[in-house]
């Protein structure tokens, strides 16, 4: 294991549900990232938390919400999905503030809109 | 633009058998490159990290070279194993960003092996 945890692993959930993702890191980091990875597609970045504060968000529609609580949980709010939003979603931490360091990614949840 | 461009897009080889997989990148300014395993349904592994000055980096069984002049990286894995079997991900960082470390990294497509038995 990473050091990043998701969950659930999977989900399936229909244009109308409202559901959440999680992730947990405990590498004592403080910085976390949402990624989305299509088929075929490269990951892009969703969204970023530095020390419990959104600095980024790239253009993300607003059926995603994301929340920080602590610098340690990462929680992605979904509502309203559409079935082009099924894709794998990604949390990962990184220790910012020492340059251009890397991320630690987690196993990722599998997303199925229907 | 600031691309990378991985090649080729999918692979197959036998077990034993040792391969290299193709990275180039148009990304400006550069700070390093990173190549990246991900198993099937599970998130990216990083395997080595290059800044500007490093010409090759070994993993085990994972050497990755750069050549920064021609902008061009190659992941060389050698004796593959059955595990092997996953996408490599080449990923450029433009440096820290707005969104911090993360926030300017240019991500390929992967190239995906399939080692055969």
């Amino acid at each position: 294991e990473t050091g990043v945890t998701q969950t659930p692993r999977h989900l399936v959930m229909g244009m109308t549900n409202k559901k959440s993702l999680k992730c947990e890191q405990h590498l004592g980091h403080n910085a976390m990232y949402w990624y989305k990875q299509s088929a075929k597609k490269p990951l892009e970045l969703m969204f970023v938390y530095s020390l419990e504060e959104r600095v980024e968000n790239n253009s993300v529609p607003s059926r995603f919400s994301p929340e920080c609580p602590n610098s340690s949980h990462l929680f992605l709010h979904l509502h309203t999905l559409q079935p082009e939003d099924s894709a794998l979603y990604l949390c990962a931490s990184s220790q910012e503030g020492r340059g251009d360091t890397e991320a630690f990614f987690g196993q990722g949840t599998r997303l199925t809109v229907v | 633009k600031n691309q990378v461009e991985q090649s080729p897009q999918s692979l197959i080889i036998l077990e034993g058998k040792n391969c290299t997989l193709q990275c180039n990148y148009t990304v400006s300014p550069f700070s390093n490159l990173r190549w990246y395993k991900q198993d099937t349904g599970r998130g990216p592994v990083s395997l080595t990290i290059m800044t500007f000055s490093e010409n090759t980096k070994s993993n085990g069984r994972y050497t990755a070279t750069l050549d920064a002049d021609t902008k061009q990286s190659s992941l060389h894995i050698t004796a593959s194993q059955l595990s092997d079997s996953a996408s490599y991900i080449c990923v450029v960082s433009a440096g820290v960003g707005y969104g911090g470390s993360q926030g300017n990294l240019i991500f390929g497509k992967g190239t995906k092996l399939s080692v055969k038995p």
